[in-house]
């Protein structure tokens, strides 16, 4: 069945360094969908990515879907304490499920 | 507007007790409903998912069964709990046929077997 691998698994950085997720899928995507899950907390979107290439940011949050439509990154800029969570990717392949990434754990110390 | 109710917050279970923990959503018709389960510091493992009434299929066997008696209803069940099955479980929602895709959340059960 598909596969999503996330990695890093976990992610130390001071606050103010960037930060990179990545996200592959063992099949071509229809899209590829982020999450944040605060601690304590559960799974929140935060976007969705459909066409091969996308780009697409949100404030300090750049998204963005590869050409195969096979993989994704998510890239933090200058972290800051708020941004503290855990960021799933998840895969939609034509209109099954959602699978989801293991995650990547951020910690940003101040 | 879409919501999603999931109880109870927090459960803690003796072993070989059953288990029952519900999950309903309001404003929308015919969701996909998804159970999925997180050990502590862990990724979403998908347990069950339902396209439809009485539709269930089941990701990984396992000590617990879903139900989906109506459309907006989703059950997760267990006639004997393991020590295992300890987690935090999340209910989820998705209405692919009106092209939106994501998933929404509810706020999650913590369940604790003893």
């Amino acid at each position: 069945g598909q596969q999503v691998m996330q990695i890093p698994q976990y992610q130390h950085v001071q606050e103010g360094e960037d930060f990179t997720t990545y996200c592959n899928s063992s099949t071509t995507l229809s899209n590829i969908q982020w999450y944040k899950q605060r601690p304590g907390g559960h799974p929140v979107f935060l976007i969705q990515l459909v066409k091969s290439g996308e780009v697409k940011k949100q404030k300090r949050l750049t998204f963005q879907f590869g050409e195969a439509k096979k993989n994704s990154s998510l890239h933090i800029t200058a972290t800051q304490t708020t941004d503290v969570g855990t960021y799933f990717c998840a895969g939609l392949s034509g209109y099954s499920t959602l699978t989801f990434g293991k995650g990547t754990m951020l910690l940003v110390s101040p | 507007s879409q919501t999603i109710h999931q109880w109870p917050a927090t459960l803690v279970q003796p072993v070989g007790s059953p288990l029952s923990l519900e999950c309903t959503v309001e404003g929308t018709s015919n969701p996909n409903l998804y159970w999925y389960r997180q050990a502590a510091g862990r990724g979403l493992q998908l347990l069950f998912y339902s396209v439809g009434i009485g539709q269930i299929s089941s990701e990984v066997p396992q000590n617990l069964s879903a139900s989906r008696p109506q459309d907006r209803q989703f059950i997760l069940s267990s006639k004997k709990l393991l020590l295992s099955d300890s987690g935090f479980y999340l209910c989820a929602w998705s209405v692919v046929p009106q092209g939106r895709t994501e998933a929404f959340f509810g706020q999650g059960t913590r369940l604790t077997v003893v």
